[in-house]
């Protein structure tokens, strides 16, 4: 156990609305990420950051932003989620030695 | 094509049979990770090897980079070993493989 939440856990929504997702790490590792899984696809890496304001985008960030003001958080956020963004949220942070520890994910139902 | 590739994508197992699951990718990499998603959706890593083999318990990871291709074993599998076993290439920004679903029956 890596220390690292998400909330909330389960979420519906509707298309249009914002959302933010947030995950929260008590170990203070300076490499965060958000990834979504989905059938077929496998994990895909929506937006990471290395640091406080320091964040970069990832293979899949249209309709994604990202912020982390503290070490421990760090929030996603869809400004106007729409159906295609019904997914599994998994946030990871990079340990050592270089490995990825994952929190227990927020699975998002947008109708 | 994908840049990880797993096989095979599904797996049945009598409980007691030694397991093989394989990755190739075709990225220079620096790291490859195995990683285990059980049926809750909890990820846990197993492995990050570059090079040579790595054994805990009753799991073996092998990894070859000449030809790009990597290996994870179960010996003696168990029914609790039932999950999704995943690929991952790299050492910050991984590229995921789709993922092997493993069952073993009692």
């Amino acid at each position: 156990d890596a220390g690292i939440t998400q909330s909330p856990r389960h979420k519906v929504t509707e298309t249009g609305t914002p959302v933010t997702l947030r995950c929260h790490q008590t170990e203070n590792h300076r490499y965060m990420y958000w990834y979504r899984q989905d059938p077929g696809h496998g994990l895909r890496l929506i937006h990471y950051s290395y640091g406080v304001k320091d964040t970069d985008k990832g293979e899949v960030s249209d309709g994604y932003s990202v912020s982390r003001s503290k070490t421990e958080d760090f929030l996603l956020t869809l400004e106007s989620a729409t159906s295609s963004q019904t997914s599994v949220y998994f946030c990871a942070i990079n340990g050592s030695p270089d490995t990825q520890y994952f929190g227990p994910g927020t699975r998002l139902t947008v109708l | 094509k994908n840049e990880v590739e797993q096989s095979p994508q599904n797996l049945t197992a009598q409980e007691g049979e030694f397991i093989t699951i394989n990755c190739s990718y075709s990225v220079g990499i620096s790291a490859l990770h195995w990683l285990q998603q059980h049926p809750g959706g909890g990820i846990v890593s197993l492995f990050m090897l570059s090079s040579g083999k790595k054994k805990h318990g009753r799991l073996i990871a092998t990894i070859n980079i000449q030809e790009k291709h990597s290996s994870l074993h179960i010996t003696a599998s168990h029914p609790r070993d039932s999950a999704v076993y995943i690929c991952a290439v790299g050492v910050d920004k991984l590229i995921f493989g789709t993922g092997t679903r493993l069952q073993v029956f009692p």
